[in-house]
């Protein structure tokens, strides 16, 4: 099935660094969402966008609907150890066929050393 | 206020039996989709059930199934098992627009 291009696949980073991740797709979409998975968890909600060039924050979340609707990002401001996880971003397209379902990336997986 | 439920958490078939999920929706919510999520992958659609239709399809093959009761939950089944279809399931609910909650999913092997 489709998928995204997200990136990076994963990063190492240090306690109180920042971080970004980014989504890219060749179709437009009109809404993105941004997901956190623990391991053996379901993925929960962190941020949602629904118009192009929207920035929105979650507390130390950052993200940002593309103005091509084509891409997003994520930022996460002075990373704690509990930021460890996958990201996954994800997109829903226009109304009509298909507009129903959320398409995934294959995820970021954060890891923050101490 | 309970998130989104599934039930069993794990589960071990073999190949050629079948299998069935189940999922109730967060409180409010009317509308369920089902996911299939591969070791390593992002989550898949598999379908989407709503008013007890099944409202849009992801590319599955028929031996994937699905029912939405009048209370919103929902069962997805899945026939003739394949080693392929061992995956964790993931159950989201919405109300209106894209956000979709999720639950913590069913872990399925088939030996």
């Amino acid at each position: 099935g489709q998928q995204l291009n997200q990136s990076p696949q994963s990063m190492f980073i240090q306690e109180g660094e920042d971080v970004s991740m980014n989504c890219t797709s060749s179709s437009i979409f009109n809404t993105w969402l941004w997901y956190k998975q623990d391991p053996g968890e379901g993925p929960v909600l962190l941020i949602a966008l629904y118009k192009a060039g929207e920035l929105t924050s979650n507390g130390r979340l950052t993200a940002q609907f593309g103005i091509t609707r084509k891409d997003s990002f994520l930022n996460i401001s002075a990373s704690i150890p509990s930021d460890v996880g996958i990201y996954f971003c994800a997109g829903q397209p226009p109304l009509g066929a298909g507009s129903y379902q959320l398409t995934f990336g294959k995820g970021t997986k954060l890891s923050v050393i101490p | 206020d309970a998130g989104v439920t599934q039930s069993p958490t794990h589960l071990i078939k073999t190949r050629g039996q079948q299998v069935t999920l189940r999922c109730s929706p967060k409180s409010g919510h009317d509308t369920v989709s089902w996911y299939q999520q591969a070791l390593g992958q992002g989550p898949q659609f598999i379908f989407q059930y709503y008013e007890e239709e099944e409202r849009q399809r992801g590319n599955f093959p028929d031996r994937f199934s699905g029912h939405q009761f009048p209370n919103y939950s929902s069962e997805l089944n899945v026939n003739a098992l394949l080693l392929g279809d061992s995956a964790l399931y993931l159950c989201a609910s919405s109300k209106e627009g894209a956000e979709q909650f999720f639950g913590p999913g069913t872990r399925l092997t088939v030996l």
